[in-house]
């Protein structure tokens, strides 16, 4: 059982809101991900992070920011909230020596609609 | 660009039998390669990886096999049971650079009792 956790699991709310979505892992891992997935589609990388302090853009275009403050936290920030930002969001963790193999950790989504 | 796609939106086999789904890649620089399974409501959760060098692995009921040639993976499931319906994405993780990995879309298995 993966112990990195995301909250709200289900968000409602309307254009021109900011939001954050939290995500916290408790396993010491210092690779952490954000990524986007329409329902039943790919996986899109939006953001990735190698440690504290560190933050990368990953390929899809997100008008989105991530901070890495403390090793087990990594919110993601929408400061204006649209209707096409409406998706799921999935953060993820790896060990750096998993990084090579691929093995990452997912949280259960925090699956975003915006009205 | 990469791309990792699947061949078949969804496949649904019969309890019992086994499964095989496809996916196609096209960077040749990947290192390793990934199968990745989601459950309804769930994040997608790690299930084997194989490194390019390789041709085959198993696992636990599961094997995965590597065709470089035609660019070409494949998941094995044996004596497939109710608990494997989900989707299942590929996956391919670059021998350098950031080590991201790329997720082809999906395959639904629905398993019919």
């Amino acid at each position: 059982e993966a112990d990195i956790y995301q909250t709200p699991r289900y968000l409602v709310i309307g254009t021109g809101k900011k939001i954050t979505l939290e995500c916290s892992q408790t396993m010491g891992h210092d690779k952490m991900y954000w990524y986007q997935q329409d329902p039943g589609m790919e996986l899109h990388l939006i953001h990735y992070s190698y440690g504290v302090n560190s933050t990368e853009k990953g390929d899809l275009s997100s008008e989105s920011t991530v901070s890495r403050i403390r090793t087990e936290h990594f919110p993601l920030t929408l400061e204006s909230a649209r209707p096409s930002h409406t998706s799921q969001y999935l953060c993820a963790s790896s060990e750096l020596d998993r990084v090579v193999t691929g093995e990452l950790f997912f949280g259960e989504g925090s699956r975003l609609t915006v009205l | 660009g990469e791309s990792v796609g699947l061949h078949l939106p969804t496949l649904s086999v019969q309890e019992g039998d086994n499964s095989i789904i496809n996916c196609a890649y096209s960077n040749s620089a990947s290192d390793y390669f990934i199968w990745y399974k989601q459950e309804s409501g769930k994040g997608p959760q790690f299930i084997i990886d194989i490194r390019s060098n390789m041709d085959k692995r198993q696992g636990q009921r599961v094997t995965v096999l590597l065709n470089k040639t035609v660019k070409h993976l494949s998941l094995q499931i044996a004596a497939t049971q109710p608990g494997d319906s989900a989707v299942y994405f590929c996956a391919e993780n670059p021998r350098t650079g950031r080590r991201a990995l790329t997720f082809g879309s999906g395959t639904r298995l629905q398993v019919q009792p």
